[in-house]
């Protein structure tokens, strides 16, 4: 089975700060991982995805997640946090075999900017 | 082109009657996939279907709980006889795979108030 654990249910930075979003992993065989974006009243959008490719991920409006294998890791960064990144963030994995790809989410961290 | 779209987006019922959300994915998209977005469980998947096969159904809750998708493309999820349990925002997502690699592509959600 697979599961996802994000650490931190709320994190506030200040605007121009590095943002710094937690999630480790449990899986026993090597998975995707992904992180979305959530705006208020809005679905899910994709930041970016790990596929055993680079370890570095880079993905949209700035944001990176390095994939630690050793530390079962999938840690969002973004060096100088906007106003506009205050959203709420899910990691996710799926199992790399299969036919039903469904995701696994974490419970999701709440990101605060202040000006 | 145009994205995932699900109607209603707000949806207040009372207890034990009968409600259908309406999913429509991205033209072509192959997969489908509902989950529930709750309070209490967070994100949760729901069911899968893939092209002509026989629907995923492992993360439904309870018999109450059916899902169609009619030519391979519209989706409806009936819940019958509601409970307030069952309040949460119900999103869906489509997604075209190659080989092993897929992004899902979420909805804006229905979010379903049970009174």
């Amino acid at each position: 089975a697979q599961s996802v654990t994000q650490l931190g249910s709320h994190v506030s930075v200040s605007e121009g700060a590095l943002v710094l979003l937690r999630c480790n992993y449990s899986s026993s065989v090597p998975p995707y991982l992904f992180w979305y974006v959530q705006y208020p009243n809005q679905g899910l959008q994709l930041l970016l995805k790990y596929t055993s490719a680079a370890t570095l991920v880079k993905g949209i409006n700035g944001f990176e997640a390095e994939f630690k294998k050793s530390e079962t890791s999938f840690h969002l960064t973004k060096p100088s946090a906007h106003m506009s990144d205050a959203a709420e963030y899910f990691c996710a994995v799926r199992r790399s075999g299969g036919s039903n790809y469904k995701l696994t989410f974490g419970k999701g961290t709440l990101l605060t900017v202040n000006p | 082109g145009a994205g995932v779209s699900q109607s209603p987006s707000n949806k207040v019922t009372e207890k034990g009657k009968d409600v259908e959300l309406r999913c429509d994915p991205i033209s072509g998209h192959t997969a489908l996939y509902w989950y529930r977005q709750s309070l209490g469980q967070g994100l949760e998947f729901l069911i899968y279907f893939q092209g002509n096969s026989a629907p995923d159904k492992s993360g439904l809750p309870s018999d109450r709980f059916s899902a169609e998708r009619t030519g391979g493309s519209v989706s409806t999820l009936t819940i019958q006889r509601t409970q307030q349990e069952d309040s949460a925002v119900y999103l869906c997502a489509s997604s075209l795979r190659k080989g092993g690699e897929e992004t899902q592509y979420f909805g804006p959600g229905t979010r379903l108030l049970v009174l």
